[in-house]
């Protein structure tokens, strides 16, 4: 099984609600990430969460908090949004042993900021 | 920061053609990886790779891992209309003990010939 689940799948907000997007696994990986994707961009790196510590925050803005209640799950809390934050927001496990490093990605959530 | 070459950026296909596209680094990684990604979907690995020179398939999928550390391609074989999609590479590195970090390539975005 190599299934990271997002929930929800898509999520519309305005700039003044508090919102969270949250992610599972049940695979043992120690290492957990969220990634914010623009349109036919890349996927960008926000956090990084390693053995449910943040090890990476990659100058993310305070309006995104992460946080990771135990090595199974990872929420990613949403408040004052702004519009241009609209994009699919990823996230991803992996092992992080020996050579095990390859990242697993669960389906996204689509976030639109109004 | 690390920043990776994928090429071609576009590739238009048709039935039965073997494509290639590969990614260039200034930099060296532990660990190269490639995904498919559908719209609207995460990207789903296709092949890891751990070791320079390790050639490594999957189906009709053969991806490579430069010799250098530098650089991988990979190849689809006998194309068929659900390969059409985006494929990123990308690249592991460790930041610090048991925390790495992937860097993507720019994404090759395969289409249908019309």
């Amino acid at each position: 099984d190599t299934e990271v689940t997002q929930t929800p799948k898509h999520l519309v907000m305005g700039m003044t609600n508090k919102k969270s997007l949250k992610c599972e696994q049940h695979m043992g990986h120690r290492a957990m990430y969220w990634y914010k994707q623009k349109a036919k961009k890349p996927p960008e790196l926000m956090f990084v969460y390693s053995y449910e510590k943040l090890s990476i925050n990659e100058s993310v803005p305070s309006r995104f908090s992460p946080e990771c209640p135990n090595s199974s799950l990872l929420n990613l809390h949403l408040h004052a949004l702004q519009p241009e934050d609209s994009a699919l927001y990823l996230c991803a496990s992996s092992q992080d042993r020996g050579l095990r490093t390859e990242a697993f990605f669960g389906q996204g959530t689509r976030l639109t900021v109004v | 920061g690390q920043q990776l070459n994928q090429s071609p950026q576009s590739m238009f296909i048709q039935e039965g053609e073997d494509v290639s596209m590969n990614c260039t680094s200034s930099s060296i990684f532990n660990t190269w990886l490639w995904y498919k990604q559908d719209p609207g979907e995460g990207p789903v690995l296709l092949i890891a790779l751990y070791k320079a020179g390790e050639l490594t398939s999957n189906g009709r999928l053969t991806a490579q891992f430069g010799t250098t550390r530098k650089d991988s391609f990979l190849n689809i074989s006998a194309s068929i209309p659900s390969d059409v999609g985006i494929y990123f590479c990308a690249g592991v590195s460790m930041i610090k003990a048991a925390v790495n970090k992937l860097t993507f390539g720019g994404g090759t975005r395969v289409l249908v010939k019309p």
